[in-house]
């Protein structure tokens, strides 16, 4: 099992549609990271959030960091076939050890 | 700006042969990270590096072993390949700041056991 969830797994929404992707682990989280993935190819780093409570904006991308730092969502507002991909959020679970972990992705298709 | 190599970016191996994925970072970061990405299942940390001289097993650590032969090289090593090691492999780097990580990837090595 891993230790960070990720759901839904998969989704398709028509162009212009809100969505939310959610990231949730039972450990405190460290840092939170948000990742895309074009099929076939590497990761674009989208946002980090640390602080509990902490929100992030990015274009048409918003994350945010719940105050317990156990739970992160994505959402994206007005989406467009440019958004779809695979995400993943990343965490850091290690603290000192620095050992940082992934989500099991989200893959995303937007309708035209 | 290199940034993280690894090579090679495509392999195709047979069963039971071995094989070395090399990583290497030129940013002078402390950790080094080996993942795995399979379909559906994300990105699975196999071995990491906390820093020179160090490497801990991660998630999916079996049939893998790891050297970090210096602070800008971390290799992954397959000793006897078998066709569930089929996968794309990523390495990254991580510098520790006051404001979190900042994590750099690889462009991914696609390996094929038949």
């Amino acid at each position: 099992s891993q230790e960070l969830e990720q759901s839904p797994q998969s989704l398709i929404v028509q162009e212009g549609k809100n969505l939310t992707i959610n990231c949730t682990s039972s450990k405190t989280l460290y840092g939170l990271y948000w990742y895309k993935q074009k099929y076939g190819e590497g990761l674009i780093f989208l946002m980090m959030l640390q602080k509990g409570g902490e929100e992030k904006s990015h274009e048409k991308i918003t994350a945010k960091l719940d105050e317990k730092k156990q739970q992160s969502s994505l959402h994206i507002t007005a989406s467009q076939p440019s958004h779809a991909g695979i995400y993943l959020c990343g965490a850091d679970i290690g603290g000192a050890t620095n050992k940082l972990i992934f989500g099991t992705g989200t893959l995303l298709a937007v309708q035209p | 700006n290199a940034g993280v190599t690894q090579t090679p970016k495509f392999q195709v191996l047979k069963t039971g042969q071995s094989m070395t994925l090399q990583c290497a970072q030129d940013m002078n970061h402390n950790s080094m990270y080996w993942y795995r990405q399979d379909p559906g299942m994300g990105l699975r940390l196999i071995y990491y590096s906390a820093s020179e001289g160090t490497t801990d097993k991660g998630e999916v650590p079996n049939g893998y072993n790891v050297s970090r032969l210096n602070k800008r090289e971390f290799s992954l090593r397959l000793e006897s390949a078998a066709p569930s090691q089929t996968s794309v492999y990523f390495c990254a780097s991580s510098r520790k700041g006051v404001s979190g990580n900042t994590i750099y990837f690889g462009e991914g090595s696609w390996l094929t056991v038949v």
